[in-house]
Order: structure tokens, then C-alpha cells, then sequence
């Protein structure tokens, strides 16, 4: 089975900090992709990842695959309280998907 | 666009029950895949179809069973429903690739 590992598994700021959560995994993903996931909702799809070393931005988002492709970060700048949500992370290959626990992001006006 | 749309909502069963969660895409995506979340964790892969009348198990397949007869409908069945099925059930699907990009706001449910 592999495994991806989230960390912080829980994370609470003020708005204007900026924040960096990350994936890892002992396994080479093809692919990887992140999503947010407010309560009572299913994930939404942020962004996915395909290349060793790829980095991608969304406004204050910004996503780095790593070069050996077992690892990524999600970087927020200036956090706004409507970032607050739970990041999950999900790693693919081989047709088969595995989904890390998550980082919960609370973030205080 | 209704996306993929997913039903029941809410539901509790007895042990021993069985009951079918629907799920429905209307973007005439291939790959449909069904998920469960518990409380602290990431989602795990129950089943998954890479089109009609194509299915396959994912990581926790024991319990449950799939059929895929159209493009737009992947139900999930519970044969005979335990306390440890107790969850919240998400459906996804994607256009070509094995990697989900849309999901369903989820049927929650209760066994007892």
C-alpha cells in the first residue's frame, strides 16, 4: 500500500500569514493532485501535478511536485479566512489513487 | 450542469440492511470511482469503472459491489450493512485519466 503523509495535520493562523503545508511519500507518484474540502461538501480539485520539479500558481497558491516525484508542497501567501478547509493531497499510479489524511486550515480574521 | 450528483444525502440502516447509493454524472466522463471518508482521514477507493460495463476493486472493496451499465450511473451497493460501513460515501468521475476531478457533496451514513 502506499502512502502519502500530510503535514501539519492541523493548522490555524491569522489572516496575512502565509503557510506551507506538505505531502510525502516514500512511493513515485505519475501524478499528484491537491484539493480543498469545505464541511458537508465533496473535494474540489485545486490543481494537478505531472513533472518532477513543476510549479504551479493559483492567485496565492502556489504547488511544487518534487523532482523524484514522491513529494509536494502547497505554499498560501497573505491565508484569507476563506482559505480555511481541509487540503487533502492524492497521489496516483498504476490506475489506482491514494488520498493523505489532510491538513485542516483554520484561518482567523 | 448538475456535475455528479449523488442520493440519498442522509441515511441510517440497521445491521444486516442493504441498500444502493446512487450516483450520476452528466459530463459523460469515462472513469467513475466511489470513495469513503472517515472521521481524521483521507478518502480510500472502494471500486472504480474505467467505462460501461468495466469495473474494478480499489483499496477497500470487502462489503461492497458495483455495476456500471451506462455512461452516467455508478451505484454502490451495500449487501449486508455493518456498524464498520459507517461513513461518508463520495462518488467521483474524470474525463480520460485515473485521477478523479469531480465529486459528489457525499451520502452520509449510519449504521447501527
Amino acid at each position: 500500500t502506499q502512502l502519502l503523509e500530510q503535514s501539519p495535520q492541523f493548522l490555524s493562523i491569522q489572516e496575512g500569514e502565509n503557510l506551507t503545508v506538505y505531502c510525502n511519500s516514500s512511493s513515485v507518484f505519475s501524478s499528484l493532485q491537491w484539493y480543498r474540502q469545505e464541511p458537508g461538501e465533496g473535494p474540489v480539485l485545486l490543481v494537478t501535478v505531472v513533472t518532477g520539479g513543476e510549479v504551479k500558481k493559483l492567485k496565492r497558491l502556489t504547488f511544487q511536485f518534487g523532482d523524484a516525484r514522491k513529494d509536494s508542497s502547497l505554499h498560501i501567501t497573505a491565508a484569507q479566512p476563506g482559505d480555511t478547509g481541509l487540503y487533502l493531497c492524492a497521489g496516483h499510479t498504476a490506475g489506482k489513487s491514494t488520498f493523505g489524511d489532510g491538513t485542516t486550515l483554520t484561518v482567523k480574521p | 450542469n448538475a456535475g455528479v450528483t449523488q442520493t440519498p444525502k442522509f441515511q441510517v440502516l440497521k445491521t444486516g440492511q442493504s441498500m444502493t447509493l446512487q450516483c450520476a454524472q452528466d459530463m459523460n466522463h469515462e472513469y467513475m470511482s466511489w470513495y469513503r471518508q472517515d472521521p481524521g482521514m483521507g478518502l480510500r477507493l472502494i471500486h472504480y469503472s474505467v467505462g460501461a460495463g468495466i469495473t474494478d476493486q480499489g483499496e477497500v472493496p470487502n462489503g461492497y459491489n458495483v455495476s456500471r451499465s451506462t455512461t452516467e450511473d455508478f451505484p454502490l451497493r451495500l449487501l449486508s450493512a455493518a456498524p464498520s460501513q459507517t461513513s461518508v460515501y463520495f462518488c467521483a468521475s474524470s474525463p480520460v485519466t485515473y485521477q478523479p476531478q469531480h465529486f459528489g457533496d457525499g451520502t452520509r451514513l449510519s449504521i447501527l
